[in-house]
């Protein structure tokens, strides 16, 4: 069975600042893994996801995440955050079975300071 | 494109009282999905449909009911609400069950239960 753990409920950070979310996974069979981010008082928007190829995911705003199977990990990184990505971030891992659903870790809010 | 849209954005239920969430996407979307939001827990899934006229449930089913009678529709339906119920509610579209489709959310529904 697939599962995802956010290391972390809570991240700060400051203007300008490196943003590190974590996130490991465990999965039975090749993973397909996905970040989304939750605005405050809106629905999840998918950041990027990893399906197969390039270990480096580069998705929207900036953020990037790099799949390490040796590590089960698979880590949200943005160079430099800005106030606007203060938000709540989810990690999720779908299996190779179709019909199957995202499972998603329990999230990490992220606050950004000037 | 509305996108995934839920009706209503906020709802107040006694103990005992029913009601359908309702839940409707434009984009012509094979799979939908209806998740449940608790502080600390992530996103669960409750039930899921791969298409009109089937369904399925996830991982916490108990109290809800489902039904797809066409594509664009997919309302949740509580029995008898009980505390145990308020939580922010969730549904999202993807074009079809694989494994790799993106997931799209709605805004919504935030429900509490006395």
């Amino acid at each position: 069975a697939q599962s995802v753990t956010q290391l972390g409920s809570h991240v700060s950070v400051s203007e300008g600042a490196l943003v590190l979310l974590r996130c490991n996974y465990s999965s039975s069979v090749p993973p397909y893994l996905f970040w989304y981010v939750q605005y405050p008082n809106q629905g999840l928007q998918l950041l990027l996801k990893y399906t197969t190829g390039a270990t480096l995911v580069k998705g929207i705003n900036g953020f990037e995440a790099e799949f390490k199977k040796s590590e089960t990990s698979f880590h949200l990184t943005k160079p430099s955050a800005h106030m606007s990505d203060a938000a709540e971030y989810f990690c999720a891992v779908s299996g190779n079975q179709a019909g199957t659903a995202l499972i998603f870790g329990k999230g990490t809010t992220l606050s950004v300071s000037s | 494109n509305a996108g995934v849209t839920q009706t209503p954005k906020f709802q107040v239920l006694k103990t005992g009282q029913s009601m359908t969430l309702q839940c409707a996407q434009d984009m012509n979307h094979e799979y939908m999905s209806w998740y449940r939001q608790d502080p600390g827990m992530g996103l669960r899934l409750i039930h899921y449909s791969v298409g009109a006229g089937i369904t399925d449930q996830g991982e916490v089913p108990n109290g809800y009911n489902v039904s797809r009678s066409t594509t664009e529709d997919f309302p949740l339906r509580l029995l008898s609400a009980a505390p145990s119920q308020t939580s922010v509610y969730f549904c999202a579209s993807s074009l079809y069950a694989g494994v790799t489709d993106t997931q799209y959310f709605g805004p919504g529904t935030r429900l509490t239960v006395l």
